[in-house]
């Protein structure tokens, strides 16, 4: 099983709708998560992080975290076609290690 | 906000030659940063782990003589890709965390390197 994973997508939705991406990781013991936006050939920006159970809203985006099912994930109201990008989310397991997860596509359509 | 500098952004060279890339936190001390290498349309992997004043950590499967890292300073490190091969044409990223701030992760801008 893959330390985080994620659906590839693309993930396609409407311009205004609300966009909504997935990421499970497997070791219980992880203490944050964040959420990375990467634009094709270009280096991630960090758009949210977590370490708590439940909501955190930021603007437009909210990232929801379930400890006990090992589940993260990034909320995007009113998308926009610049919200089209792949959705990195990563992981800082027990071990201090940082894990990405594979990336989800989301297209936003005019 | 912590800035993460990253040169050259792209770079082309000759097979058997050697590149080096650098990266600089520009507001801030960094005593870790970390190399990722990127395949187009794949997930970002890390290579290694680089520690101010100490050997770098490398993740397994990377060629450590063949993938030098050097952290001479807190805000430099600087990652050179020796004998380089084309199958070494990658995107490569540091990032830099701002002290112990959960979110500080900061991505360098990535070098694309061509091996030609």
């Amino acid at each position: 099983q893959k330390e985080v994973e994620q659906n590839s997508g693309p993930l396609s939705v409407p311009e205004g709708a609300i966009a909504s991406l997935n990421c499970t990781y497997s070791d219980r013991g992880s203490q944050s998560f964040f959420w990375y936006r990467q634009y094709s050939g270009k280096s991630p920006e960090l758009i949210m992080f977590i370490y708590s159970n439940g909501d955190k809203e930021d603007g437009r985006f909210t990232a929801q975290l379930n400890k006990a099912s090992q589940y993260v994930s990034l909320l995007i109201r009113d998308s926009q076609p610049s919200d089209s990008a792949t959705y990195l989310c990563a992981v800082r397991t027990a071990g201090q290690n940082f894990v990405f997860g594979p990336g989800t596509r989301l297209s936003v359509l005019p | 906000g912590a800035v993460v500098s990253q040169h050259p952004s792209w770079v082309i060279c000759k097979s058997g030659t050697s590149v080096k890339i650098e990266c600089r936190s520009l507001d801030f001390q960094a005593t870790t940063m970390f190399w990722y290498r990127q395949f187009p349309k794949q997930s970002l992997m890390l290579m290694a782990t680089s520690n101010e004043g100490s050997k770098a950590t490398y993740e397994q499967g990377v060629e450590k003589d063949k993938f030098l890292i050097n952290h001479a300073s807190l805000t430099l490190s600087t990652l050179t890709v020796t004998s380089a091969h084309p199958e070494d044409s990658s995107f490569y990223i540091c990032s830099a965390r701002k002290g112990q701030e959960l979110g500080g992760y900061t991505f360098g801008s990535g070098t694309r390197l061509t091996v030609v």
